[in-house]
């Protein structure tokens, strides 16, 4: 069975500074890999996702993320963030060849100060 | 184009009534997934469909049923509901494949 796990709950940032949420996943098969953003009464927009080919995938909004098979990872980043990036972020799985659900970390709130 | 939409986007229910959620895919979209989200948790899978068959089970209780119509929009069907049903119900749609486009839920609130 998959397991996603975002390593920080919450993430304060001031504007314009870089930022970085972690994910880390465990599986016994070849997955996919998805970041979700969630704004507050809202449902959950994908930001960008790995399927094959290169490990670095870039996103909407300016966000990237680097699938790193060894150390089972795929942060997200993004080099300068703004007040509207204030949102909730889920790192997600599946398995390759499966039906497609999606197994969710527990999120990281991404608070951004002006 | 318009997106997955879901309804009724908020719902009050009493314990033990039931609740009929419904969602429409992205036109031509075959696959249609249902999750749940609690409060402050992760969404959590509870049922797809594919070309209106079952196509896989999560943690859905026996309580619900799910089904995918000839239209290919779904109802997720909620009986016997109980306190701890209370969450944000998302539905997601893709073209085979991974669920890559979710609705806005359906917040469900259970008295």
């Amino acid at each position: 069975a998959q397991s996603v796990t975002q390593l920080d709950s919450q993430v304060p940032v001031f504007e314009e500074a870089p930022v970085e949420l972690r994910c880390n996943y465990s599986s016994s098969v070849s997955v996919y890999l998805f970041w979700y953003v969630q704004y507050p009464n809202q449902g959950l927009q994908l930001l960008l996702k790995y399927l094959s080919g290169s490990t670095l995938v870039k996103g909407i909004n300016g966000f990237e993320a680097e699938f790193n098979k060894s150390q089972t990872s795929f942060h997200l980043r993004k080099p300068s963030v703004h007040i509207s990036d204030t949102a909730e972020y889920f790192c997600a799985v599946s398995e390759k060849g499966s039906q497609g659900n999606l197994i969710f970390g527990k999120g990281t709130k991404l608070s951004v100060k002006p | 184009a318009a997106g997955v939409i879901q309804s009724p986007r908020h719902l009050i229910k009493e314990k033990r009534e039931t609740a009929t959620l419904k969602c429409y895919p992205i036109s031509r979209h075959d696959t249609v997934y249902w999750y749940q989200q609690g409060p402050g948790q992760d969404p959590q899978f509870l049922i797809s469909f594919y070309e209106k068959m079952q196509s896989d089970k999560g943690s859905i209780p026996d309580r619900f049923s799910a089904q995918q119509f000839s239209d290919y929009h779904s109802e997720l069907n909620m009986s016997s509901l109980e306190l701890g049903d209370s969450a944000l119900y998302f539905c997601a749609s893709s073209l085979g494949g991974q669920p890559q486009h979710f609705g806005d839920g359906t917040r469900l609130s259970i008295l």
